[in-house]
């Protein structure tokens, strides 16, 4: 079975940073791209990054480029999204999915806010 | 980059009754490998989204039958034959055909 376990989030004063991890299980991590998306409090999803499979290819939405990084560990199996000069409107649930959303974490809650 | 839009953005529904959803996107979905990248994902209230089909028509593991997709190129539908209690909920349209993906904004299906 898939499992997708998303943790590191908080609340984080603007300007500051934070990194998210998403630990994964039950299938063959390094075969599979993998993505994140957040959805701010009561509002739609929205999609923030991707990587593939090898960590080589890494793809970001406008709002988050140039301030966040995405990475992946393929021995440790897991995701990692690098926040930094966080803003107020980054505030959002963040979740990982696998490839394109066929397999979705819980998320965990970032909150930016002095 | 590809906008998403979804018609309605609510959606009263009797049970039993049938449920339909439009998304278009501001351009062609058909991948340089010949794929048309568009999903439909479900939102249950208090949960993480759930992939109910691919590629436009190809429903997701465990998925119920009631749940198809059908369209091409910018025009697409996701139908569900008769709606029951446990599909209400938010339906979202999702392109992967081009970076960056996008979402379409959200219907929201609630029983009358």
């Amino acid at each position: 079975e898939v499992q997708l376990l998303e943790s590191g989030g908080g609340l984080v004063q603007p300007g500051g940073s934070l990194r998210l991890s998403c630990a994964a299980s039950g299938f063959t991590f390094s075969s599979y791209a993998m993505s994140w998306v957040r959805q701010a409090p009561g509002k739609g999803l929205e999609w923030v990054s991707a990587i593939g499979g090898s960590g080589v290819g890494t793809n970001y939405a406008d709002s988050v480029k140039g301030r966040f990084t995405i990475s992946r560990d393929n021995v440790k199996n897991t995701l990692y999204l690098q926040m930094s000069s966080l803003r107020a409107e980054d505030t959002a649930l963040y979740y990982c999915a696998k490839r394109t959303g066929d397999s979705w974490g819980q998320g965990t809650l970032v909150t930016v806010s002095s | 980059d590809i906008v998403m839009t979804q018609t309605p953005l609510s959606s009263p529904v009797t049970l039993g009754q049938p449920a339909s959803i439009s998304c278009r996107s501001s351009q062609s979905l058909v991948h340089s490998d010949g794929n048309t990248y568009l999903s439909w994902l479900q939102q249950r209230p208090g949960q993480p989204p759930r992939l109910l089909i691919y590629r436009i028509s190809n429903r997701f593991s465990g998925v119920p039958d009631r749940f198809s997709g059908s369209g091409a190129g910018t025009d697409f539908t996701l139908k569900i034959s008769r709606v029951e209690a446990e599909d209400v909920g938010v339906y979202y349209c999702m392109q992967a055909t081009q970076f960056p993906y996008s979402f379409g904004q959200g219907t929201k299906l609630e029983i009358k």
